[in-house]
């Protein structure tokens, strides 16, 4: 059974306070983490995707990074806005396998 | 980035009846969409794997006969829930991917709620 564990559930941060939550996923048979933006009422949106080792990828203020061997992604969001405020979900995929399994996510409030 | 256009975005029915969910991909092929169930508090659950112009793959403990999957073109898969029940009230969602392991496209979800 796949299990991946998003911490905290949800988080108040001040705007303009950077933050980070974290994904741990199993890392046996790993092919690739995705990180998703999900705002109220719309669509989740992809934030990255990342397969290697070591991997760290940045979307303007907003930046990730992946260990596979200890099956852990953290995300950070630099200097908050109002607009951050959504959940954050991370997914893992198997090698060889398209099905993503998500975690519960992230509740992310931004307190202005 | 790509679309995937998901209809109705909210739907009530009653007890016994069937509801149909439409996953459109708008500006690319999907050979392969998904489809997902959330409960209040819980991760985006995968029911089911829609494949064009196949039978769709269920996840263990997701009734084939009760959620009904076509993917009959490259643009669109439906989900049926047949005879639905209170207990099928939940947020559905679908996505498609363009290639194996790439960004998923999201449609907006349809919450049904069952009376």
């Amino acid at each position: 059974i796949l299990n991946v564990e998003q911490s905290p559930q949800s988080l108040h941060v001040q705007e303009g306070d950077s933050t980070n939550f974290t994904c741990s996923f199993p890392s046996s048979n790993f092919y690739a983490l995705h990180w998703y933006r999900w705002e109220t009422a719309k669509s989740p949106e992809a934030l990255f995707v990342m397969t290697l080792n070591g991997d760290e990828k940045k979307k303007g203020r907003i930046s990730a990074t992946l260990n596979t061997k200890e099956g852990y992604s953290y995300l950070y969001i630099k200097g908050s806005q109002p607009e951050d405020s959504a959940t954050y979900l991370c997914a893992f995929t198997n090698f060889g396998n398209e099905k993503l399994t998500f975690g519960t996510g992230t509740r992310l409030t931004i307190i202005p | 980035g790509a679309v995937v256009s998901q209809h109705p975005s909210r739907v009530i029915c009653k007890s016994g009846t069937s509801v149909k969910i439409e996953c459109r991909s708008l500006d690319f092929q999907a050979t392969t969409m998904f489809w997902y169930r959330q409960f209040p508090k819980q991760s985006l659950m995968l029911m089911a794997t829609s494949n064009e112009g196949s039978k769709a793959t269920y996840e263990q403990g997701v009734e084939k006969d009760k959620f009904l999957i076509n993917h009959a073109s490259l643009t669109l898969s439906t989900l049926t829930v047949t005879s639905a029940h209170p207990e099928d009230s939940s947020f559905y969602i679908c996505s498609a991917t363009l290639d194996g392991n790439t960004e998923a496209f999201f449609g907006q979800g349809t919450r049904l709620t069952v009376v």
